[in-house]
This record gives structure tokens, C-alpha cells and sequence, in this order.
């Protein structure tokens, strides 16, 4: 079974500047995505980036960009020019690639991201 | 922007009662998910369904649960006999057909949840 670790229960950083959030899973699939998600205080899930494994090239969404390691299996999130609207809940997902949309998405725990004013 | 909705956005209910949760995926997709988020857990898969059926399962969705698409908008969970530990955030989602290269696009969209709280 695929498992997603994320070793860093709470993060703190000041306005303006740049974070790490980091994610691990394991997997003995080659094909796969991998999601970070944002979870606000009103708790919806809202989408922030995505990677697909084939692809060598990380992605990137303006201020936000992954640091993809597919040897490693590590995919941490990069924040640059940190917003007091980027606290949140962050959580790193898994999801194989089978042919069909039918999987659901394996979460990580989560990192709790503060942004100091 | 199309977005999930999901109804009512606060259920409280007796333990041993019944509940249905409500979800209208974005027009278009063909695939749905139900997931579920115990307070200060991680969000777990429950179900996915296609083409009016169950696509996959978590061993979380035992016989307590069902799942419906009644019409052509709606997509809902059921709990049979509610318990305490089902109290807990349900997320719906959905997402599109697989479309262009070999594995298109495949971005679950979740809406916004419905808190249940077993008494």
C-alpha cells in the first residue's frame, strides 16, 4: 500500500519569505500524481499544485513550485514571498496512475504552515 | 469557475440514525469520491464511483455506507446507522474525464465539506 509522510507537523515563517514544506511517500508504481492541497481554516481542500511522475520538469504555480525526486520519492513544496493568506493546513497526496480516475488519493498528515506578520 | 457543492454544510444527528449527505459534482465529470476527515486526522479515502457504480473502496466503507447518484446532478452518501466515530468533516469530489496524452488530466476538485457530529 502507498503511504505519504509528512515529517513536519507545523512550520513557521515570517511575511515575505520563503518555506519548505516537505513529503515523502512510498510506492512500487513508476506511474503516478502527486498533489499538494491547501486547507484553509473554513476546511475545504483547495488544490495547489500537481505533478505528474513521468515528467522530469517540476511545476510550477506562480509563487508556489515543487521540488520533485522521483529516485528519492520526495516532493516538497516550495512557497516563495509567503502571504499571511497562505496559512493553512497543507497536505501532500498520492494518487497512482491506473488507467481510469477511479483511485482516491492517498493524504499525508499534514503541516500546519504559520505565517508571522 | 464550476465548483463542488455539497449539502447541508452542518449535520447533527442521533447515534443509530440515518443520514444522507449530499454532493453536486461539476457538470461534465464522470468520476466521484467521497472522503471523510476525522477532526485533527489526515483525510481518508472512502469511495469512488463511475458510471453508476463503485469504482474502488477503502476498507473504512463497510455495510453501513452506500453511495448514489440519483439523477443526473446529485451524488450522495448514506450512513446507515450513524456512530459515534462517524462523527467527522465528509468531503465530495469529483474530477474529469481522462483527456489528452497518455494520462491527461487527473485533478480531484473537493468541495467544500459537510461537518457531521454524531450525539
Amino acid at each position: 500500500a502507498q503511504t505519504v509522510t509528512q515529517s513536519q507537523p507545523e512550520m513557521s515563517v515570517q511575511e515575505a519569505e520563503t518555506v519548505t514544506l516537505s513529503c515523502t511517500y512510498d510506492t512500487s508504481e513508476s506511474d503516478y500524481y502527486l498533489f499538494w492541497y491547501k486547507q484553509p481554516p473554513s476546511r475545504q481542500m483547495i488544490l495547489v499544485i500537481r505533478q505528474e511522475a513521468y515528467k522530469q520538469q517540476n511545476a510550477t504555480e506562480n509563487r508556489f513550485s515543487v521540488n520533485f525526486q522521483k529516485a528519492a520519492k520526495s516532493f516538497s513544496l516550495k512557497i516563495s514571498d509567503s502571504q499571511l493568506g497562505d496559512a493553512a493546513m497543507y497536505f501532500c497526496a498520492y494518487r497512482r496512475y491506473s488507467g481510469g480516475g477511479a483511485d482516491g488519493l492517498t493524504f499525508g498528515k499534514g503541516t500546519h504552515l504559520i505565517i508571522q506578520p | 469557475e464550476p465548483e463542488v457543492t455539497q449539502t447541508p454544510s452542518h449535520q447533527v444527528t442521533q447515534m443509530g440514525q440515518e443520514v444522507i449527505l449530499r454532493c453536486v459534482p461539476i457538470s461534465n465529470h464522470l468520476y466521484f469520491y467521497w472522503y471523510r476527515q476525522i477532526l485533527g486526522q489526515k483525510v481518508e479515502f472512502l469511495v469512488s464511483f463511475y458510471n453508476n457504480e463503485i469504482s474502488e473502496k477503502s476498507e473504512i466503507f463497510d455495510d453501513q455506507f452506500s453511495v448514489e447518484r440519483p439523477d443526473g446532478s446529485n451524488f450522495t452518501l448514506k450512513i446507515r446507522s450513524t456512530k459515534l466515530e462517524d462523527s467527522a468533516m465528509y468531503f465530495c469530489a469529483s474530477s474529469p474525464r481522462l483527456a489528452g496524452g497518455p494520462y491527461g488530466t487527473d485533478t480531484q476538485y473537493f468541495g467544500p465539506g459537510t461537518r457531521l457530529t454524531v450525539l
